[in-house]
């Protein structure tokens, strides 16, 4: 597609549910970056796929997150069991090729995340 | 561990001002260096990329200079508008983590 696509853009949920959060990366990207930002916060790493392996997973907060990425396209972040501290907006960007290092990365805009 | 660092936090200036905004970045050991734009609720948009061999890159009144060297990037924004109004954010890619490293950002306000 023409730009990083997340969904949904804004979910609320109740304490304690799961919440899937969707990145559809530029078609032929082949690195996938998930970072969170807080209210009034600077961007916190999670996780990133190079294709559909995760090398650097060490950004997930605790065992109440995971990734996944299937077919070097779209990815999935899971919450489980949400809990309050869990509102941010959760921002994915992608890149053509980490290896190749001298090109961009390009963001959505977003899933803001809100548990109550 | 890499650590980015974008002084000021925050600026209000009139329209018009030519202005600076920094920042440093404590490894120089980067492959590259990237300003972005966020409005507020939004997402991150790209207004520059140096790579690790330039010096700088420039986008119509946007100027960006890098020093890998000594650590510092600087975003010169010429002949200010209301509109340039936005947190931005300076970020490199580690060589080691491979992966971008954000500074805090400098939330600017440009006043008519």
């Amino acid at each position: 597609g023409a730009g990083v696509s997340q969904s949904p853009s804004n979910k609320v949920t109740e304490k304690g549910k799961d919440v899937e959060l969707r990145c559809d990366p530029i078609s032929g990207h082949t690195a996938l970056y998930w970072y969170r930002q807080r209210l009034g916060q600077g961007l916190e790493f999670l996780i990133y796929f190079q294709g559909n392996s995760a090398p650097d997973k060490s950004g997930l907060p605790s065992d109440r997150f995971s990734a996944e990425r299937t077919g070097e396209s779209v990815s999935t972040l899971t919450i489980q069991r949400t809990q309050q501290e869990d509102s941010a907006v959760y921002l994915c960007a992608s890149s053509s090729n980490v290896l190749r290092r001298g090109d961009g990365y390009t963001f959505g805009s977003g899933t803001r995340l809100t548990v109550v | 561990k890499q650590e980015v660092t974008q002084i000021p936090a925050a600026l209000s200036v009139p329209e018009g001002e030519n202005l600076v905004l920094n920042c440093s970045f404590t490894d120089s050991a980067i492959y590259n260096l990237q300003w972005f734009r966020q409005d507020p609720g939004k997402g991150l948009t790209s207004l520059l990329l140096i790579q690790s061999s330039q010096r700088e890159q420039t986008s119509g009144r946007l100027n960006a200079s890098l020093d890998k060297s000594s650590g510092r990037s600087t975003l010169y924004i010429a002949a200010s508008q209301p509109g340039d109004s936005a947190t931005y954010l300076c970020a490199v890619i580690d060589q080691g983590a491979q992966k971008l490293v954000f500074g805090q950002g400098t939330r600017l306000t440009i006043n008519p």
